[in-house]
């Protein structure tokens, strides 16, 4: 069973709409993440949580925020959106790194695909 | 920025023959994470190191934080190991940067 549930697997949107990407990890971790993956670069890092706070934001641009309802929750709503913003998006979590071994590991989720006509 | 550079970038390999990847880093890690991204899009965890070496059957991965690199050496390649190969780095707390990824494909 997966234990990192992203919803939906794939959207299409058109520009200028909003959507939201459902992040939900059953693996008792503190720490979630959004990464993104598109044609034109790696996996790049978008943001981290621990216990429902911000700890890193490197996005850009304020059209991504994420929402934790809770702690094993972590959705991101993308506003206004734009053809660029096509890509697959990955949620991961880990335990709160540095606290012991391996405690930092990722684990990720099958990601959604995001693609905006 | 935080960089990490990995190389090659693509990689053929015949069935049977091995082969390693790097990651340089440009600043202290305090790990390195190893993922292979499947034809699905699916990344599966290969290793996760603070420090020396781990083996997993055809794999094994070593990070060397003071001279700042990680490899992963592959053996014995077989089919299913094609795909793309991530190295990911831990920056700082809750964040880490992944390289360009290495695309292998295994030849029959």
């Amino acid at each position: 069973d997966p234990k990192i549930i992203q919803k939906p697997k794939y959207l299409v949107a058109v520009t200028g709409s909003e959507k939201i990407l459902i992040c939900e990890q059953y693996l008792g971790h503190n720490a979630m993440y959004w990464y993104r993956q598109s044609a034109k670069k790696p996996l790049e890092f978008m943001f981290s949580y621990s216990y429902q706070k911000l700890m890193d934001n490197q996005t850009a641009s304020s059209r991504f925020q994420p929402q934790s309802s809770k702690k094993n929750h972590l959705d991101l709503q993308i506003t206004a959106l734009k053809p660029d913003d096509s890509a697959t998006y990955f949620c991961a979590s880990s335990q709160d790194p540095g606290q012991g071994a391996d405690t930092g590991q990722l684990y990720f989720g099958e990601g959604s695909k995001l693609t905006v006509l | 920025g935080d960089q990490v550079e990995q190389s090659p970038s693509a990689l053929s390999l015949h069935e049977g023959t091995g082969s390693a990847l790097r990651c340089n880093f440009t600043t202290t890690m305090r790990a390195v994470q190893w993922f292979q991204q499947n034809s699905r899009g699916s990344l599966i965890n290969l290793f996760y190191l603070a420090s020396g070496t781990k083996e997993n059957g055809r794999l094994k991965s070593t990070f060397n934080s003071k001279e700042s690199y990680s490899t992963l050496h592959i053996r014995d390649a077989q089919l299913e190991d094609s795909g793309t190969y991530f190295c990911a780095a831990e920056a700082g707390n809750y964040k880490y940067v992944f390289g360009a990824g290495t695309r292998l494909k295994v030849i029959a």
